[in-house]
Formats: C-alpha cells, structure tokens, sequence
C-alpha cells in the first residue's frame, strides 16, 4: 500500500517571505500522478499544483513551484512571496495511475501561517 | 457549472440515528469517492465508485454505506451513527480520460453526540 508523510504539522513565515513544504511517499508504481491541495478556513479543498511521475521537468504554477525527487520519492512545494491568502492547511496526495480506482492517499497535513 | 455538491452542509446526529449524506456532479465524471478528515490524519478514503452501479471499499469503510444508481449522484448512508463518526466528511469527483486531480465538495461537518 502507499504512504504519503509530511514531517512538519506546522509551518510560520512572516508574508513575502519563501516556504517549503515537505512531502515523501512510499510506493513500488512507476506511472503516478502526486498532487498538492491547499485547504484554507472555508474548509474548500482546492487543487494547487500537480506533477506526473514520467515528467523529469518540476511542474510550476505562478507562486507555486515543487522540486520532484522520484528516486528519493520526494515531493516538496515550494511557495515564493508568500501572501497572507496563502494561510491554509496543504496536503500531499498519490494517486496511481496503473489502477482501475485511481485514488488519491493523503499526508496528515502542513498548517501553513503567513503573518503580516 | 456547479461541480461537486454536498448536503447538509452541518448536522448533528444522536448516536444510533441513521442518515445519508448527498453529493451530486455536473461534470459526468466516471470516478466518485467519499472521504472522511480527521485532525492529524488527512484524508482517509471510505468508499469509492468507478462508475454507475460499482461500488467499493476504501481504507475506512465500517458503518458505512454507498450505492450509485446514476453517474451523477453517490450519496454516503451512516447505518447507526456513533461518536466515533465525528468528522468533515467531503465527496470528490474525477474525470477517468483526464490527467486533472479530483474536484472536492465544500464538505459536511457532522458531529455525533
């Protein structure tokens, strides 16, 4: 089975500053899809970035960056001029490809907190 | 487009009621799965479906049911609620053809008393 882990349950960064978030996983697959989601207070799970397993190249969304390790099985995001809308839970998922469900496995969760 | 819609999106429960939480979507998506978030757990799968009338379990399935009789909707049936239940509760979509991650419900808060 997978396992997803984010090592830090909370992070704190003072706004405009960089951040990264961390994330490993555990898998035996070769064609799998990982995914970063950022939960803010509305509660509403929204996609942030993704990253295809057979894509060398790190996938990149304006602020959002992530550094794609697959030997290592290393996911990390990478948030640049952290804004204060950027206050939100972010969670880490795997998602195999190679399956007929396709579904997504979980970290526990970063809480992210930008002060001003 | 509305997406992934849930109801209720609060509600408590006595223990031992039974009740079902809704969750339809607009976006023909095949895949369908309901899952439950707990503090410093994540999310935690509970069923899933592949598409109209297939149904499975996922990691934390006990005490509850699913069925999906249309593509659109894949309502969550607690049996007998119990304490233990307490938890956001989020349904989620997926297109099977698309590379896109699943689109998720604003979720239902239910507490179990």
């Amino acid at each position: 089975a997978q396992t997803v882990t984010q090592s830090q349950p909370e992070m704190s960064v003072q706004e405009a500053e960089t951040v990264t978030l961390s994330c490993t996983y555990d898998t035996s697959e070769s064609n799998y899809y990982l995914f970063w989601y950022k939960q803010p207070p509305s509660r509403q799970m929204i996609l942030v970035i993704r990253q295809e397993a057979y894509k060398q190249q790190n996938a990149t969304e304006n602020r959002f960056s992530v550094n794609f390790q697959k030997a290592a099985k290393s996911f990390s995001l990478k948030i640049s001029d952290s804004q204060l809308g950027d206050t939100a839970m972010y969670f880490c998922a795997f998602m195999r490809l190679n399956q007929g469900a396709q579904k997504l496995v979980f970290g526990q969760g970063t809480r992210l907190t930008i002060n001003p | 487009n509305a997406g992934v819609t849930q109801t209720p999106k609060f509600q408590v429960l006595k223990t031992g009621q039974s009740m079902t939480l809704q969750c339809a979507q607009d976006m023909n998506h095949e895949y369908m799965s309901w899952y439950r978030q707990d503090p410093g757990m994540g999310l935690r799968l509970i069923h899933y479906s592949v598409g109209a009338g297939i149904t499975d379990q996922g990691e934390v399935p006990n005490g509850y049911n699913v069925s999906r009789s249309t593509t659109e909707d894949f309502p969550l049936r607690l049996l007998s609620a119990a304490p233990s239940q307490t938890s956001v509760y989020f349904c989620a979509s997926r297109d099977r053809g698309r590379s896109e991650g699943y689109t998720f419900g604003s979720g239902t808060r239910l507490t179990v008393v």
